[in-house]
């Protein structure tokens, strides 16, 4: 167990709508990534959240969006949801170690299924 | 921009035999991590090793080990004795060790374990 917990495990639903996904990271942690794993491929960085504020963005789509709030957890938005939306998506979180490594540990994901 | 590769979808290998799994990435960056993590059919991503550019000497855990080739810009994964356990998919990933800490996942390895 990561420490990182996202919720919900599985989410399925219909083309056109919306979704939120939530992640909660380990206590203390300031930083939350969004992944994105299609099908059989490697995860995709979408987004960088670091105390509330953005911090870098990867191939996220306009009709995604993130935030993160004051209790650290972030939630990831996605809307007019496509087929091609379907995915696993995992959030991590960070601490900057002893010696200034910074370790990213990964929640278990969301699976996302679009129909 | 950096990326990542890994030229093999999937692997085999026999029980308790020893295995290399393969990977290059591209960056102009002197100083950055490698790392490879393991995902097992449960979907969560876990770390098997980690290495540090600027250390010549290869990371080793257990029976995982690397071969960091910094010129050639070659990270290559042995896992030794091999075990049904290890069955996974394995990415590479590349992280920067200033600015933003997003990783950039290779597209993966599946490693089947002959009994």
């Amino acid at each position: 167990d990561s420490g990182v917990t996202q919720t919900p495990k599985h989410l399925i639903t219909a083309t056109g709508q919306r979704v939120t996904l939530r992640c909660s990271p380990r206590s203390g942690d300031l930083s939350v990534y969004w992944y994105q794993q299609s099908l059989d491929q490697g995860l995709q960085f979408l987004i960088q959240y670091y105390n509330g504020e953005e911090r870098a963005k990867g191939n996220i789509l306009e009709r995604f969006s993130a935030q993160q709030f004051p209790d650290l957890h972030s939630e990831l938005n996605l809307s007019s949801l496509e087929l091609g939306d379907s995915a696993l998506y995992f959030c991590a979180s960070s601490v900057r170690l002893a010696g200034g490594y910074n370790e990213q540990f990964f929640g278990p994901g969301t699976r996302l299924t679009v129909l | 921009a950096q990326t990542v590769t890994q030229s093999q979808p999937e692997m085999s290998v026999q029980e308790a035999e020893t295995v290399t799994l393969s990977c290059t990435y591209d960056t102009s960056e002197s100083d950055y991590y490698l790392f490879w993590y393991k995902q097992p059919p449960s979907r969560q991503m876990i770390l098997v090793i980690r290495q540090e550019a600027y250390k010549q000497q290869n990371a080793t855990e257990n029976r995982f080990s690397v071969n960091f080739q910094k010129a050639a810009k070659s990270f290559s994964l042995k896992i030794s004795d091999s075990q049904l356990g290890d069955a996974a998919m394995y990415f590479c990933a590349y992280r920067r060790t200033s600015g933003t800490y997003k990783y950039i996942f290779g597209t993966g390895t599946r490693l089947k374990v002959l009994a």
